[in-house]
């Protein structure tokens, strides 16, 4: 079965830190990849996807992703968090393009210290 | 992108009674999703519901416990039956309104806590 693994549970950082947080898929097909946001209180929000094309994906809030196949990676990058990233953050995948629904890793909780 | 409504947003209920969770999107949409994130947990999908057929459901669920409708394209209710405390989680709805993977959206979820 399909997996996703997110490797930090918990990362705490102080604020103009970098970020990288790590992802890795079991799937060796092709794969559409998606890097979700949750805010305390708030509700799943998008940060940036990749589906084909330029390996380096930037989305929203200065965030970044780079599919490297090879390592069946999609590791997510900001070159210095701000307090207001404090949030959880989820990798999931769609391998499946005939089943359609993500499947998500099991989330990194990042607190940023002001 | 789509924009989703969710209710209740959340609510504490006894063992033993059921709940209906509703989904409502302002635009029509093929499928939509159902997924419980349990505490401290990432997202299990539960099942795809798609308008005029039986719903599709994951391992480990079953039509008996989380019986879910889809009568129209922009609404779906998922019930959590007969509940026992192992059923408290948060309960979301996600839809891809595009058809294309440009970008699920997900409802606000409904927190439900089973005492």
């Amino acid at each position: 079965a399909q997996s996703v693994s997110q490797h930090n549970h918990h990362v705490i950082l102080s604020e103009a830190a970098s970020l990288e947080l790590g992802c890795n898929y079991s799937y060796g097909g092709t794969v559409n990849l998606f890097w979700y946001v949750q805010y305390p209180g708030q509700h799943l929000q998008l940060l940036l996807k990749y589906f084909s094309g330029d390996p380096l994906v930037k989305g929203i809030k200065g965030f970044e992703a780079e599919f490297i196949k090879s390592k069946f990676s999609f590791n997510l990058r900001k070159p210095s968090v701000q307090w207001s990233d404090t949030a959880e953050y989820f990798c999931a995948v769609n391998p499946d393009m005939g089943r359609r629904a993500l499947t998500f890793g099991s989330g990194t909780r990042l607190q940023v210290q002001p | 992108s789509a924009v989703i409504s969710q209710k209740p947003s959340r609510d504490i209920c006894q063992r033993g009674t059921s709940l209906t969770i509703q989904c409502q999107v302002d635009s029509q949409v093929t499928m939509m999703f159902w997924y419980r994130q349990q505490p401290g947990q990432s997202l299990t999908l539960i099942a795809t519901a798609n308008q005029g057929s039986e719903a599709t459901y994951e391992s480990g669920f079953v039509i008996d416990k989380f019986p879910i409708s889809r009568p129209n394209l922009t609404f779906s209710t998922l019930t959590v039956s007969n509940m026992s405390p192992e059923d408290s989680s948060i309960y979301l709805c996600s839809v891809d309104p595009r058809g294309q993977l440009y970008g699920y959206t997900f409802g606000s979820g409904t927190r439900l806590t089973v005492v």
